[in-house]
């Protein structure tokens, strides 16, 4: 069964630094990965996924995230976090196999960033 | 483009009411369509996906059925509301079986 950890459930930073946002996964061969992002009372956002090439992904409003096959990692990073960056952010994976593939989410982690 | 249309945005049931939340997606076909509850804010439960017309794949029992009556409408419904039935729910769509995910605003039910 596939799985995805977030190990932590806060994240805060300052204003103009960088940020991580962790995400480590477990599933059947090849993953495809994925970052979302959730204000409050909204639906999710795509923000940038790993489907296979490069292993720095660029997203969606500066956000890039790594892919780390022999951690099997995709963190979330960001040079320079903005205040209206502060959200809730999932990652996800989907085995990338035939058919239909579930998606599963992990549990999310709460960004505050400070100002 | 494609957008994704989900209402209502808020309901307010009382307990053995029925309910019927609708999500349409313009601008593709044959999408794949997903329910997703969020409780407390956090972990996302997949309830149904359809991958075409009349085809419905529940994720887990529950008092709660899902519909696809048009390629690109999906609808959930409960014939009898539970109290634990409360929560946000979110539809979304993908264009295949492997891409990501395209979520609605949400539909945010509470059942008293």
């Amino acid at each position: 069964a596939q799985s995805v950890a977030q190990p932590e459930d806060q994240v805060n930073v300052a204003e103009g630094n960088p940020l991580t946002v962790k995400c480590t996964y477990s599933v059947s061969g090849n993953p495809y990965l994925f970052w979302y992002v959730q204000y409050p009372n909204r639906g999710l956002q795509f923000l940038l996924k790993y489907i296979t090439g490069d292993n720095l992904v660029k997203g969606s409003y500066g956000f890039e995230a790594e892919f780390n096959k022999s951690q099997t990692s995709f963190h979330l990073k960001k040079p320079s976090a903005l205040v209206s960056d502060s959200a809730l952010y999932f990652c996800a994976v989907r085995p990338n196999s035939g058919g239909y593939q579930k998606v599963t989410f992990g549990t999310g982690t709460k960004l505050q960033v400070i100002p | 483009s494609q957008t994704i249309h989900q209402w209502p945005a808020t309901l307010v049931q009382p307990v053995g009411s029925p309910l019927s939340l609708e999500c349409t997606v313009e601008g593709t076909s044959n999408p794949n369509l997903y329910w997703y509850r969020q409780a407390a804010g956090r972990g996302l439960q997949l309830l149904f996906y359809s991958v075409g017309i009349g085809q419905i794949s529940s994720e887990v029992p529950q008092n709660l059925s899902a519909s696809r009556p048009q390629d690109r409408q999906f609808i959930l419904s409960s014939k009898k509301l539970l109290l634990s039935d409360s929560g946000f729910y979110l539809c979304a769509w993908s264009g295949t079986s492997k891409g990501e995910l395209f979520f609605g605003e949400g539909s945010r039910l509470t059942v008293l």
